[in-house]
């Protein structure tokens, strides 16, 4: 167990719906990281958040958000879901700060868009 | 843009016998780091590597960043169930965390 919760653990839903992860990181973490892994893929960096403030982007679409709340928890917002989009959807949490640090995975959401 | 090759995409080894993933970049990296993912599991963090050359061991599992920095390798000796997964390197441009790029992963099968 990495200490990292994920919800829910699956999701299924419609093409054109709107979905939302939820991330609570490591007690004392203050960076979270979204992942996309499609079946049998590598890690797709999304986006990292650090104390509330966005650090860094990757190849996130522009239907997809996140944001970092007060209390540290995070939620990814996936909008107009398209077929392509159902993935497992990894979180992981680290100290955060300057520097490269280890990241605290999560168990994952697998989100199915029929 | 950085880019990051594993090499190979998979590997099939009889228990007891050694495996080798390789982690290779277009560009200088500040750090590398390897997690391994179970099937049907999530990402664990394994090691950091700094160094030119460090080389870094855990167990049957052995470590190294080349002296270049721009490559690195995951050897692990004598092959058991338990080694089954995905190894993946992380690859760290700066010392700031926030320009890295995860490689596509070596898939590891350990026949009994």
């Amino acid at each position: 167990d990495s200490g990292v919760t994920q919800t829910p653990k699956h999701l299924i839903t419609a093409t054109g719906q709107r979905v939302t992860l939820r991330c609570s990181p490591r007690s004392g973490d203050l960076s979270v990281y979204w992942y996309q892994q499609s079946l049998d893929q590598g890690l797709q960096f999304l986006i990292q958040y650090y104390n509330g403030e966005e650090r860094a982007k990757g190849n996130i679409l522009e239907r997809f958000s996140a944001q970092q709340f007060p209390d540290l928890h995070s939620e990814l917002n996936l909008s107009s879901l398209e077929l392509g989009d159902s993935a497992l959807y990894f979180c992981a949490s680290s100290v955060g700060g300057q520097g490269p640090y280890e990241q605290y995975f999560g168990p994952g959401t697998r989100l199915t868009v029929t | 843009g950085q880019q990051v090759m594993q090499i190979p995409q998979y590997q099939h080894v009889q228990e007891g016998e050694d495996f080798t993933t390789y982690c290779n970049s277009s560009t200088t990296l500040s750090n590398i780091q390897w997690y391994k993912q179970r099937p049907g599991g999530h990402p664990v963090f394994l090691i950091q590597l700094v160094k030119s050359g460090e080389v870094k061991k855990q167990k049957r599992l052995t470590f190294q960043f080349g002296e270049a920095k721009k490559n690195s390798s995951l050897h692990i000796t004598a092959t058991q169930t338990t080694d089954v997964g995905t190894y993946f390197c992380a690859a760290f441009r700066d010392n700031y965390g926030q320009n890295f790029v995860f490689g596509p992963g070596t898939r590891l099968s350990v026949l009994p």
